[in-house]
């Protein structure tokens, strides 16, 4: 019963390497969010899903970034070409999708880009 | 732009002691406006939020907090801190649907 899954817990790529990360949301979460929150900062947006389709990317940093949701349950981050900058905890988030609604975070996924 | 401001990194304080961690935003319309703590290698976990209604809203685990408007802050308040309390804490506001801006959080330690 579970809450928000994320995998693999931990991630180290070499530079321009490409990395997959998933995102299990709570069963019948209609909205999901990813976020990125560096070393001692706080979480940052990156891009929003409601269901199957993505209705915000505007915090992607950059084009190396996709995310796809083409279900409307798991979604994948991926980061292509990887930089030492995307080094970083990636976090999901999911809720049912009312404008009151808690967002329920997964525990993370470090990435760490050597 | 819209902006989370919390101004201590660190905070320290004895077990039993009172708290207050702060946090100021900037947004232009009536904000909506959260408060998550997030433990060493965990999510984060929603505390509390004001949507609308009592600006003295309490939330889980003892924490409580204020809205004020004329101060644009929204500083939380625990009476009584327990060593468990000791984590990193995030002050945020809503800038869309669900969409939220994050300050950069406060280390609470609590000493014995």
């Amino acid at each position: 019963g579970a809450g928000v899954s994320q995998s693999p817990r931990y991630k180290v790529a070499k530079r321009g390497q490409d990395v997959a990360l998933r995102c299990d949301p709570i069963s019948g979460h209609v909205s999901l969010f990813w976020y990125q929150q560096a070393l001692g900062q706080g979480p940052e947006f990156l891009t929003y899903f409601q269901n199957e389709a993505q209705l915000d990317k505007s915090g992607l940093p950059s084009d190396r970034f996709f995310a796809e949701r083409p279900e409307g349950s798991v979604s994948t981050l991926k980061i292509q070409r990887t930089q030492q900058e995307d080094s970083a905890v990636y976090l999901c988030a999911s809720s049912v999708g009312q404008a009151n609604s808690p967002l329920h975070f997964g525990n993370g996924t470090r990435l760490t880009v050597t | 732009a819209q902006s989370v401001t919390q101004p201590d990194i660190h905070i320290t304080v004895s077990e039993g002691a009172s708290l207050e961690l702060r946090c100021n935003y900037s947004y232009g319309a009536t904000p909506y406006l959260f408060w998550y703590v997030q433990s060493p290698g965990q999510g984060l976990q929603l505390l509390l939020k004001y949507f609308s209604g009592d600006t003295l809203v309490q939330g889980i685990k003892g924490f409580e907090a204020e809205f004020k408007r004329s101060q644009s802050s929204f500083n939380l308040r625990k009476p009584s801190v327990h060593w468990s309390d000791a984590a990193e804490y995030f002050c945020a506001v809503a800038v869309g649907f669900q969409k939220l801006v994050f300050g950069t959080g406060t280390r609470l330690l609590v000493s014995p």
